[in-house]
């Protein structure tokens, strides 16, 4: 089946570096979506990408897809405390069923 | 709105005991979804449903049942529930499947002894 990928499982950070996490897919996805979990939190949904290399900005986020629709990452500049949490993606095969599959996620702390 | 509400918000169950966790949402979503949150492994989709009446399996469905007889309400049942049923739980809506943002509740957090 639809497996999504994540990299890397956790991350440590000084606050003011910066971070990125990747999703690679087995399959091509027609849209991804990243949603971000707070500790002790349910996910909240961050962004959808939907076109081929399609990038995105949310303040200090930057968010993109793939050219080939198989892989994305969020990059976040000059991490702050407030970024602390769990980053999930989660994808839809093309042609597939009214399922997101979700990575593992990459938990985020940052060191003040 | 209320969004999405899920309880109750902590249970513990003894093996082979059963139980209902009860998700309703306000925003008039047609799909529902129910996902499993083991430690560091990601979500887990149990169960879905596309509107009233309907329902489909995930990745996950053994020892689950679901049933979606109103728009607003999705239980999730547990018969016999057993260690590896010990998890965080969440319940989750969209207006218009996986092409749209998901909604989640709070989420259940079971323990099976």
């Amino acid at each position: 089946g639809q497996q999504v990928m994540q990299i890397p499982q956790y991350q440590h950070v000084q606050e003011g570096e910066d971070f990125t996490t990747y999703c690679n897919s087995s399959t091509t996805l027609s849209n991804i979506q990243w949603y971000k979990q707070r500790p002790g939190g349910h996910p909240v949904f961050l962004i959808q990408l939907v076109k081929s290399g399609e990038v995105k900005k949310q303040k200090r986020l930057t968010f993109q897809f793939g050219e080939a629709k198989k892989n994305s990452s969020l990059h976040i500049t000059a991490t702050q405390t407030t970024d602390v949490g769990t980053y999930f993606c989660a994808g839809r095969t093309q042609g597939g069923s009214e399922k997101l599959v979700f990575g593992k996620g990459t938990k985020l702390t940052v060191n003040p | 709105n209320a969004g999405v509400t899920q309880t109750p918000k902590f249970r513990i169950l003894k093996i082979g005991q059963s139980m209902t966790l009860q998700c309703a949402q306000d925003m008039n979503h047609n799909y529902m979804y129910w996902y499993r949150q083991d430690p560091g492994m990601g979500l887990k989709l149990i169960y879905y449903s596309v509107g009233a009446g309907i329902t489909d399996k995930g990745e996950v469905p053994n020892g689950y049942n679901v049933s979606r007889s109103t728009t607003e309400d999705f239980p999730l049942r547990l018969e016999l529930a057993a260690p590896s049923q010990t998890s965080v739980y969440f319940c989750a809506s969209s207006y218009s499947g996986s092409a749209d943002t998901q909604y989640f509740g709070p989420g259940t957090r079971l323990t099976v002894l």
